[in-house]
């Protein structure tokens, strides 16, 4: 069974400093993906990356970057001088490929992010 | 270029009946999944449609079930309604076509509550 865990509930930071969202998973499979949505309040969940189980290498996006480690099972998220407009709830997930497609995702908890201005 | 629409946004039942929500996929995207959203909760998926057919199941009784039509557009139906089924449902679409890059896009969601 896959299972996504977000250990922090709830963060919250004053504007400018940086954040860092924590995300362990586990599965037995060898190909899979991780992704992180972000959920404003009006609910829509909003993709932000993707990262494929045969790549390591981190990313940069913006203010955004993401750290992937397979020795430890975790795919962090870094916002570096945050924003108001990145108060929202943020969710890791999970999915593996079988037969002809993809599975359905295996969302963590999520983290509620607040950037108090 | 229209992104995955649902209906209604908004619905309240009361226990025992049954309820239909609706998606229309994001245009070029053929395969339909719901999840369900507790309060507070990360959302949990219920199942998968592609070509008409239910490809996969999450943990869920059968008072779930769905559709998908040849336009790919869905349907979620819940028989019985629990108060336990007041969620968040999202529709969320993808290209099966395009398997090792494929991205879910997600609709606004139908907030269901019973009561």
């Amino acid at each position: 069974a896959q299972k996504v865990t977000q250990a922090q509930t709830e963060i919250s930071v004053v504007e400018k400093e940086d954040v860092t969202l924590d995300c362990v998973y586990e599965t037995r499979d060898t190909t899979y993906y991780l992704f992180w949505y972000k959920q404003p309040p009006s609910g829509e969940l909003v993709f932000l990356i993707r990262r494929n189980s045969f790549d390591e290498q981190n990313e940069i996006s913006g203010r955004y970057s993401w750290n992937f480690q397979k020795s430890t099972s975790s795919f962090n998220f870094t916002i570096t001088a945050s924003q108001v407009v990145d108060s929202a709830v943020y969710f890791c997930a999970l999915t593996s490929y079988s037969g002809g497609g993809a599975d359905g995702l295996t969302f963590g908890k999520g983290t509620h992010l607040i950037i108090q201005p | 270029d229209a992104g995955v629409t649902q209906s209604p946004t908004h619905l309240i039942k009361t226990r025992g009946q049954q309820v239909t929500l609706r998606c229309s996929p994001k245009s070029g995207h053929d395969t339909v999944s719901w999840y369900q959203q507790a309060l507070g909760q990360g959302p949990q998926f219920i199942f998968q449609y592609y070509e008409e057919e239910e490809r996969q199941r999450g943990n869920f009784p059968d008072r779930f079930s769905g559709h998908q039509f040849p336009n790919y557009s869905s349907e979620l139906n819940v028989n019985a309604l629990l108060l336990g089924d007041s969620a968040l449902y999202l529709c969320a679409s993808s290209a099966q076509g395009l398997r090792w890059n494929t991205e879910a896009f997600f609709g606004q969601g139908t907030r269901l509550t019973v009561v």
